[in-house]
């Protein structure tokens, strides 16, 4: 299984600051990563597909870079409902997988 | 818009088999284009994706759970099913269906709003 590596495991910003999260794969996986956000008590929803492209209807403050291993999800200007657990999944091949988990707290 | 919705009992004895319905709405099952998954989210804990199901039957299960897992799908009713057999405390999580867009790379672009599931005599 390739194994998928996020850090931090949190952070806490604040409102308008750049915030970046990273994610490491095991073994290359190509652009094949998403990125979902995960609000308490709610379902994940996707944030990011293809290592870059902006989901429909997700804010454009969100953005994603990377291929081979290395990711990152980037957060222009934090807002407050931006709170939330922030995880990686690759889909280069089953079984697929997910990062631990970024918990984002605001200040 | 398409809509996912999991159903099943929320409490499952261990050594018994947790077994939960994914109803499709606002779209068709039979479509082409997507796998349907199932995820699971253990209390306080990361993802970990169960498996998923074609329209047409054909399966693919994380090898981790492979040897207790079944998925199967009903298109006549629009629905996808999940049955884990043998559960343990281990099991109790909440149980996400999600639709997975059959492209390169796949994503899950639609989730159910999950379902908990406790194991517990």
């Amino acid at each position: 299984d390739i194994q998928m590596t996020q850090s931090p495991s949190s952070l806490s910003a604040s409102v308008a600051d750049r915030v970046t999260i990273t994610c490491r794969a095991s073994q290359s996986i190509s652009g094949y990563l998403n990125w979902y956000q995960q609000r308490p008590g709610k379902a994940p929803k996707l944030l990011i597909y293809a290592a870059f492209s902006l989901q429909s209807g997700v804010p454009s403050r969100f953005s994603g870079s990377g291929s081979g291993t290395d990711f990152t999800l980037t957060i222009s200007s934090l807002q407050p409902e931006d709170s939330a657990t922030y995880y990686c999944q690759q889909s280069y091949s089953t079984p697929y997988t997910f990062g631990q988990g970024t918990k984002l707290e605001i200040k | 818009q398409v809509q996912l919705q999991e159903s099943g009992p929320g409490l499952v004895k261990p050594s018994q088999t947790l077994s939960l319905t994914c109803t499709v709405s606002g779209g068709s099952i039979s479509s082409g284009d997507y796998y349907w998954s199932w995820i699971r989210q253990p209390p306080g804990k990361g993802l970990e994706w169960i498996g998923y199901i074609y329209y047409s039957g054909s399966t693919y299960y994380n090898p981790s759970l492979k040897s207790r897992v079944t998925i199967s799908v009903d298109t006549s009713k629009n629905q996808f099913s999940l049955k884990l057999s043998s559960v343990t405390a281990a099991d109790t999580a909440v149980y996400y269906c999600a639709r997975d867009l059959l492209v390169v790379p796949a994503y899950m672009d639609v989730w159910g709003k999950g379902t908990t599931v406790t194991v517990s005599s």
